[in-house]
């Protein structure tokens, strides 16, 4: 089955720039998803399809995927920001589909 | 106003069966994917199930297949889980999801969660 790998964590400091990884075998060909959870809420989508935003979600709030790596990227961090966040892909290429999560990385701000 | 409202979680011992609902309210319900993702205690998302918009389509994580049951009734804007067999591994809390027009469209619209605790 297909696998997503996100750095446990990340730190950075407040107006800084945030990256977070999501690597996947050639996850350059799928359409990757981020989601920010904080605790005790339900994940909010704040990427999808790989770099547009929702309505809503600041423009600090950025992604890219190439080859075997995503990146969700946050400029300008703001202590609101401190989170989880989760990469999200659709598997369709066994003949089990479904969709796959990264193991989520919490964003520290300093 | 457009939400998920999840329910019929609670307590439950290994081996039992517990059946959760998801209603849908604001949105036109029978327009979208919809799926289950849980949270176990202190661990990440782990995608459950999801069904297409006319439940022809279903799809399943392999730790829940033959176990659990996803499925929806568009007249009453429902999503529905039906799990058997359960073990202490399903503990978590178990989100619905709106998903899109396709299959590998993400999820705007979550409903607030139910804890389900397989315990005895």
């Amino acid at each position: 089955s297909y696998v997503l790998t996100q750095p446990p964590s990340v730190s950075v400091a407040p107006g800084q720039t945030a990256r977070i990884t999501c690597g996947g075998n050639n996850i350059g060909s799928k359409s990757v998803h981020w989601y920010q959870q904080k605790p005790g809420q339900a994940p909010v989508l704040v990427v999808y399809d790989d770099s547009d935003r929702p309505s809503g979600i600041p423009e600090r709030f950025s992604g890219s995927n190439s080859g075997n790596t995503a990146t969700l990227t946050i400029s300008r961090v703001e202590a609101g920001d401190e989170a989880d966040y989760y990469c999200q892909v659709w598997d369709s290429s066994s003949d089990h589909p479904g969709w796959v999560f990264g193991g989520g990385t919490k964003l520290t701000v300093l | 106003e457009v939400q998920l409202v999840e329910s019929g979680g609670g307590l439950v011992q290994p081996g039992g069966s517990l059946r959760l609902s998801c209603a849908a309210s604001g949105f036109t319900f029978s327009s979208y994917w919809m799926s289950w993702v849980r949270q176990a205690p202190g661990k990440g998302l782990e995608w459950v199930a999801n069904i297409k918009q006319d439940g022809s389509e279903k799809y399943y994580v392999d730790s829940v297949k033959g176990r659990f049951t996803i499925s929806r009734d568009n007249a009453k804007n429902s999503l529905y889980l039906q799990m058997n067999s359960l073990r202490a591994e399903d503990t978590a809390v178990y989100y619905c999801a709106r998903g899109g027009h396709g299959s590998g469209s993400p999820s705007v619209l979550w409903g607030q969660g139910t804890l389900v605790t397989v315990s005895s």
